[in-house]
């Protein structure tokens, strides 16, 4: 499985957009690139995916480098509710397994 | 939107005792689903793949035989813990992929059952 590498921890503050970097120089053509976030004492709830294009949801957004070896996860304007630790996961086309790293555990000051 | 449930939340068992984990996809139904461990203060580590009608595929350095995992059915995957062991208190979730039907990539996550061996 490819690996992404994100930074350990990072600080917000609310109602201020977050920008959530993740690395992924070793991307192979049909990687997907999910992003999925996990509350405390919850399970993993799926943020955003994407392949080569920028995407949007109503939670957030997903700007993929043009060489696909970085990607952002940017929330646009973060919300106590958003304090959770964020996954980058890459994903082969037709695969279902996920392979969780380390993630980066957003804190969001009031 | 898809929901996955599991049962027990929480349990808490004697040393050498058995426990089962239901992981039940509620509007969907799931061919495979994964089961996952996560220690304290650490990430998920997959554990098993579930496939209706056929045997779980571990991941490496995982017991199957302390580890059993039932798909019986397309809404419903067990994994019991045998002869559980205080190492084996964590948190256990289960996700399962909607698949084709619901036409997403996406996966859906369990809420997590905390187990705890005394």
């Amino acid at each position: 499985d490819a690996k992404t590498t994100q930074p350990n921890s990072m600080e917000s503050n609310e109602e201020e957009p977050v920008h959530l970097p993740c690395n992924h120089s070793t991307i192979s053509g049909t990687d997907y690139i999910h992003w999925y976030r996990q509350l405390p004492s919850q399970g993993p709830e799926y943020v955003i995916h994407g392949l080569t294009s920028n995407v949007n949801n109503r939670m957030a957004s997903l700007a993929i480098a043009e060489d696909r070896k970085s990607s952002t996860l940017i929330l646009h304007r973060a919300t106590l509710r958003d304090a959770a630790v964020y996954y980058c996961i890459l994903v082969r086309g037709g695969s279902e397994k996920l392979v969780f790293g380390k993630g980066t555990k957003l804190t969001v000051n009031p | 939107g898809a929901v996955v449930s599991q049962h027990p939340s929480r349990v808490i068992c004697k040393s050498g005792t058995s426990v089962k984990i239901e992981c039940r996809s509620l509007d969907f139904q799931a061919t495979t689903m994964f089961w996952y461990r996560q220690f304290p203060k650490q990430s998920l580590m997959l554990m098993a793949t579930s496939n209706e009608g056929s045997k779980a595929t571990y991941e490496q350095g995982v017991e199957k035989d302390k580890f059993l995992i039932n798909h019986a059915s397309l809404t419903l995957s067990t994994l019991t813990v045998t002869s559980a062991h205080p190492e084996d208190s964590s948190f256990y979730i289960c996700s399962a992929p909607p698949g084709q039907r619901l036409r997403t990539d996406t996966q859906y996550f369990g809420p997590g059952t905390r187990l705890t061996v005394l």
